[in-house]
Protein backbone atom coordinates (compact mmCIF):
# COMPACT_ATOMS: atom_id res chain seq x y z
CA UNK A 1 0.00 0.00 0.00
CA UNK A 2 0.81 3.34 -0.61
CA UNK A 3 1.65 6.26 1.91
CA UNK A 4 2.47 9.93 2.50
CA UNK A 5 4.18 10.53 5.51
CA UNK A 6 4.73 15.18 6.43
CA UNK A 7 6.66 14.75 9.65
CA UNK A 8 5.74 18.95 10.75
CA UNK A 9 2.18 19.85 11.52
CA UNK A 10 3.49 22.80 11.79
CA UNK A 11 6.42 25.08 10.02
CA UNK A 12 7.29 28.44 11.34
CA UNK A 13 9.23 30.66 9.36
CA UNK A 14 10.14 34.03 9.20
CA UNK A 15 9.50 36.44 6.03
CA UNK A 16 12.18 36.69 3.69
CA UNK A 17 13.90 33.53 4.68
CA UNK A 18 14.01 30.08 3.04
CA UNK A 19 11.17 27.47 3.66
CA UNK A 20 11.16 23.62 3.84
CA UNK A 21 8.03 21.58 4.16
CA UNK A 22 9.15 17.69 4.15
CA UNK A 23 7.75 15.03 2.55
CA UNK A 24 8.69 10.96 2.22
CA UNK A 25 6.97 8.40 0.47
CA UNK A 26 6.56 4.79 -0.37
CA UNK A 27 4.97 3.14 -3.68
CA UNK A 28 5.44 0.24 -5.52
CA UNK A 29 7.18 1.60 -8.81
CA UNK A 30 7.94 4.92 -10.31
CA UNK A 31 6.42 7.53 -7.90
CA UNK A 32 4.30 10.30 -9.68
CA UNK A 33 4.45 13.42 -6.72
CA UNK A 34 2.59 15.96 -5.98
CA UNK A 35 2.30 19.23 -3.91
CA UNK A 36 -0.64 20.83 -3.22
CA UNK A 37 -1.58 24.21 -1.35
CA UNK A 38 -5.28 24.59 0.61
CA UNK A 39 -6.01 28.05 1.64
CA UNK A 40 -8.69 28.82 4.08
CA UNK A 41 -12.29 27.96 3.22
CA UNK A 42 -10.61 27.21 -0.06
CA UNK A 43 -10.15 23.69 -2.11
CA UNK A 44 -6.96 22.63 -3.26
CA UNK A 45 -4.47 24.16 -5.58
CA UNK A 46 -1.97 22.18 -7.73
CA UNK A 47 1.51 23.51 -6.91
CA UNK A 48 4.11 21.23 -8.52
CA UNK A 49 4.84 17.45 -9.88
CA UNK A 50 7.58 15.12 -10.28
CA UNK A 51 6.93 12.55 -13.04
CA UNK A 52 10.03 11.41 -14.83
CA UNK A 53 13.43 13.64 -15.81
CA UNK A 54 15.45 16.39 -13.98
CA UNK A 55 14.55 15.92 -10.02
CA UNK A 56 14.26 19.44 -9.26
CA UNK A 57 11.16 20.86 -10.29
CA UNK A 58 9.52 24.11 -10.17
CA UNK A 59 6.26 25.02 -9.39
CA UNK A 60 3.63 27.76 -8.90
CA UNK A 61 4.43 30.96 -6.93
CA UNK A 62 8.15 30.49 -6.72
CA UNK A 63 8.19 26.79 -4.93
CA UNK A 64 10.33 24.23 -6.05
CA UNK A 65 10.74 20.19 -4.92
CA UNK A 66 13.54 18.31 -5.30
CA UNK A 67 12.83 14.77 -5.49
CA UNK A 68 15.26 12.12 -4.15
CA UNK A 69 14.93 8.47 -4.68
CA UNK A 70 17.45 7.31 -2.80
CA UNK A 71 15.65 9.23 0.41
CA UNK A 72 11.99 8.72 -0.93
CA UNK A 73 11.60 12.15 -0.31
CA UNK A 74 10.38 15.40 -2.22
CA UNK A 75 10.59 18.60 0.11
CA UNK A 76 9.10 21.71 -0.95
CA UNK A 77 10.77 24.77 -1.04
CA UNK A 78 10.88 28.10 -1.58
CA UNK A 79 14.07 30.53 -1.25
CA UNK A 80 12.26 33.50 0.12
CA UNK A 81 9.23 32.87 2.15
CA UNK A 82 5.94 35.72 2.01
CA UNK A 83 3.30 35.97 4.31
CA UNK A 84 1.14 35.15 1.57
CA UNK A 85 2.39 31.55 1.67
CA UNK A 86 0.92 30.83 4.91
CA UNK A 87 -1.29 27.78 4.39
CA UNK A 88 -2.20 24.09 4.54
CA UNK A 89 0.40 22.13 2.22
CA UNK A 90 -0.64 18.56 1.28
CA UNK A 91 2.10 16.19 -0.20
CA UNK A 92 0.54 13.41 -2.49
CA UNK A 93 1.82 10.67 -4.63
CA UNK A 94 0.55 8.01 -7.11
CA UNK A 95 1.72 4.59 -8.72
CA UNK A 96 0.82 6.32 -12.24
CA UNK A 97 -1.22 7.73 -14.22
CA UNK A 98 -5.15 6.75 -13.53
CA UNK A 99 -4.15 5.45 -10.29
CA UNK A 100 -5.29 6.09 -6.66
CA UNK A 101 -3.86 9.63 -4.83
CA UNK A 102 -2.99 9.31 -1.53
CA UNK A 103 -2.59 12.37 0.52
CA UNK A 104 -0.42 13.53 3.11
CA UNK A 105 -1.93 14.65 6.49
CA UNK A 106 -0.42 18.21 5.75
CA UNK A 107 1.56 20.86 6.91
CA UNK A 108 0.54 24.17 8.08
CA UNK A 109 2.81 26.75 7.20
CA UNK A 110 3.18 30.14 8.67
CA UNK A 111 4.96 32.87 8.30
CA UNK A 112 5.80 35.12 9.80
CA UNK A 113 5.96 39.14 9.32
CA UNK B 1 -6.67 22.81 -16.37
CA UNK B 2 -9.96 22.34 -16.06
CA UNK B 3 -12.90 24.69 -13.61
CA UNK B 4 -14.33 22.86 -11.25
CA UNK B 5 -17.47 24.18 -9.90
CA UNK B 6 -19.54 22.76 -6.11
CA UNK B 7 -23.19 23.41 -5.03
CA UNK B 8 -23.72 24.13 -2.72
CA UNK B 9 -20.50 26.08 -1.16
CA UNK B 10 -21.53 25.29 2.78
CA UNK B 11 -24.47 23.69 4.57
CA UNK B 12 -25.95 23.53 8.02
CA UNK B 13 -28.10 20.50 8.03
CA UNK B 14 -30.22 18.25 10.91
CA UNK B 15 -29.41 14.74 11.73
CA UNK B 16 -31.26 12.28 9.81
CA UNK B 17 -31.31 13.81 6.78
CA UNK B 18 -29.72 14.09 3.41
CA UNK B 19 -27.65 16.50 1.38
CA UNK B 20 -27.10 16.17 -2.27
CA UNK B 21 -23.93 17.52 -3.58
CA UNK B 22 -22.92 18.83 -7.10
CA UNK B 23 -19.55 19.13 -9.17
CA UNK B 24 -19.98 20.39 -12.86
CA UNK B 25 -16.71 20.61 -15.31
CA UNK B 26 -15.80 22.67 -17.96
CA UNK B 27 -14.90 19.93 -19.91
CA UNK B 28 -15.51 16.43 -20.75
CA UNK B 29 -13.19 14.42 -18.06
CA UNK B 30 -13.41 10.25 -17.93
CA UNK B 31 -12.33 10.41 -13.91
CA UNK B 32 -14.15 12.31 -11.38
CA UNK B 33 -13.66 11.53 -7.60
CA UNK B 34 -15.18 12.26 -4.44
CA UNK B 35 -12.80 12.91 -0.94
CA UNK B 36 -13.91 13.83 2.11
CA UNK B 37 -11.84 16.00 4.69
CA UNK B 38 -12.68 16.10 7.97
CA UNK B 39 -11.62 18.76 10.60
CA UNK B 40 -7.54 18.77 10.54
CA UNK B 41 -7.45 15.59 8.44
CA UNK B 42 -6.08 15.43 5.37
CA UNK B 43 -8.50 14.25 2.15
CA UNK B 44 -10.01 10.43 2.37
CA UNK B 45 -10.87 8.77 -1.07
CA UNK B 46 -15.17 8.13 -0.80
CA UNK B 47 -15.22 6.74 -4.21
CA UNK B 48 -14.29 7.11 -7.65
CA UNK B 49 -17.09 8.05 -10.60
CA UNK B 50 -16.81 7.22 -13.87
CA UNK B 51 -19.13 8.15 -16.61
CA UNK B 52 -21.50 4.74 -17.42
CA UNK B 53 -20.48 2.74 -14.88
CA UNK B 54 -21.23 2.43 -10.93
CA UNK B 55 -19.07 4.24 -9.01
CA UNK B 56 -16.26 1.95 -7.06
CA UNK B 57 -16.23 2.88 -3.29
CA UNK B 58 -12.79 2.98 -1.20
CA UNK B 59 -12.86 0.64 2.03
CA UNK B 60 -15.11 1.76 5.00
CA UNK B 61 -17.52 4.27 2.17
CA UNK B 62 -20.99 2.38 1.27
CA UNK B 63 -23.19 3.08 -1.03
CA UNK B 64 -26.58 3.45 0.68
CA UNK B 65 -24.72 6.07 3.11
CA UNK B 66 -22.90 7.86 -0.13
CA UNK B 67 -24.61 7.03 -3.72
CA UNK B 68 -23.41 8.94 -6.24
CA UNK B 69 -24.92 9.53 -9.74
CA UNK B 70 -22.52 10.40 -13.03
CA UNK B 71 -24.49 10.84 -16.09
CA UNK B 72 -22.36 12.52 -18.41
CA UNK B 73 -18.84 13.58 -18.34
CA UNK B 74 -19.08 16.65 -16.81
CA UNK B 75 -21.42 15.92 -14.20
CA UNK B 76 -21.51 14.20 -11.19
CA UNK B 77 -23.52 14.04 -7.31
CA UNK B 78 -22.36 12.67 -4.41
CA UNK B 79 -25.38 12.37 -1.68
CA UNK B 80 -24.58 12.16 2.33
CA UNK B 81 -27.72 10.04 3.48
CA UNK B 82 -29.46 10.14 7.19
CA UNK B 83 -27.04 12.16 8.09
CA UNK B 84 -25.22 12.36 11.53
CA UNK B 85 -22.58 14.80 13.33
CA UNK B 86 -19.82 12.58 12.23
CA UNK B 87 -20.60 12.99 8.58
CA UNK B 88 -20.10 17.14 9.03
CA UNK B 89 -16.63 17.50 6.73
CA UNK B 90 -15.86 19.15 3.78
CA UNK B 91 -16.73 17.31 0.47
CA UNK B 92 -14.64 17.81 -2.47
CA UNK B 93 -14.61 16.76 -5.79
CA UNK B 94 -11.85 16.57 -8.54
CA UNK B 95 -11.33 15.39 -11.99
CA UNK B 96 -8.14 13.68 -13.35
CA UNK B 97 -7.57 15.19 -16.93
CA UNK B 98 -5.53 12.26 -17.91
CA UNK B 99 -2.12 11.32 -18.79
CA UNK B 100 -1.33 14.11 -20.30
CA UNK B 101 -1.22 15.91 -16.95
CA UNK B 102 -1.40 13.26 -14.07
CA UNK B 103 -2.44 15.57 -11.08
CA UNK B 104 -6.16 16.09 -10.28
CA UNK B 105 -7.47 19.15 -9.92
CA UNK B 106 -10.29 19.86 -7.23
CA UNK B 107 -13.24 22.21 -7.11
CA UNK B 108 -13.95 24.49 -4.39
CA UNK B 109 -15.55 21.86 -1.59
CA UNK B 110 -18.69 22.30 0.15
CA UNK B 111 -18.67 22.47 3.98
CA UNK B 112 -21.21 20.48 5.74
CA UNK B 113 -22.06 21.18 9.55
CA UNK B 114 -24.54 17.96 10.51
CA UNK B 115 -26.30 19.25 13.87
Amino acid sequence: AQSVAQPEDQVNVAEGNPLTVKCTYSVSGNPYLFWYVQYPNRGLQFLLKYITGDNLVKGSYGFEAEFNKSQTSFHLKKPSALVSDSALYFCAVRAGGYQKVTFGIGTKLQVIP
Amino acid sequence: SAVISQKPSRDICQRGTSLTIQCQVDSQVTMMFWYRQQPGQSLTLIATANQGSEATYESGFVIDKFPISRPNLTFSTLTVSNMSPEDSSIYLCSVDEGQGSNEQFFGPGTRLTVL
